[in-house]
């Protein structure tokens, strides 16, 4: 049982290009959330999914789009990379409809020059 | 959703207890309170959660007053190791309605 698992963990991009953060869990989790972590700052909610094939906008959205194609995936995508989106990006998961616990995996370290 | 108010950092000793407070005014009659811990270079890992009065586990307690516009975590006799960022959230997290929101948390800074 590996939980909530990022690849990649390092990544360094040109302004322009494009990649995509795979964000794998196995625990069977129905939600599922992308986050972006500056310095100093605490975690902002990008994109986030409450099922397969649903997803919806966080409070920071702009320039990020997703996927959740199947249940243990969220796919998160730059389609053109911008230094403003150097950060680091976490993942989440819970498991459905009470007060469970997230579960994180641990980061994706993204540097856009 | 309810707003959450911390300090943004607290300084300790080991061995000491550590007391974070945690404001949340506007908690709905519904809404839990939930702390998370986060190491540097690590994601958030959650350490405890309560709906009223007091909780405890292996970890922390948790205390909550009657009207639950604030909340307290209570950390034992802190080692180094616990210096990290703690957060507090608060919401009921019912279907997808809830939407866990991070503040900036409180950085925790334990000295020898």
């Amino acid at each position: 049982n590996a939980g909530v698992t990022q690849t990649p963990k390092f990544r360094v991009l040109k302004t322009g290009q494009s990649m995509t953060l795979l964000c794998a869990q196995d625990m069977n989790h129905e939600y599922m959330y992308w986050y972006r972590q500056d310095p100093g700052m605490g975690l902002r909610l990008i994109h986030y999914s409450v099922g397969e094939g649903t997803t919806a906008k966080g409070e920071v959205p702009d320039g990020y789009n997703v996927s959740r194609l199947k249940k243990q995936n969220f796919l998160l995508g730059l389609e053109s990379a911008a230094p403003s989106q150097t950060s680091v990006y976490f993942c989440a998961s819970r498991l459905g409809n009470s007060n469970e616990k997230l579960f994180f995996g641990s980061g994706t370290q993204l540097s856009v020059l | 959703l309810a707003k959450t108010t911390q300090p943004i950092s607290m300084d300790s000793y080991e061995g000491q207890e550590v007391n974070i407070t945690c404001s949340h005014n506007n908690i709905a009659t519904n809404d839990y309170i939930t702390w998370y811990q986060q190491f540097p270079s690590q994601g958030p890992r959650f350490i405890i959660q309560g709906y009223k009065t007091k909780v405890t586990n292996e970890v922390a307690s948790l205390f909550i007053p009657a009207d639950r516009k604030s909340s307290t975590l209570s950390l034992p006799r802190v080692s180094l190791s616990d210096t990290a960022v703690y957060y507090c959230l608060v919401g009921w997290a019912s279907g997808g309605s809830y939407i866990p929101t991070f503040g900036r948390g409180t950085s925790l800074i334990v000295h020898p």
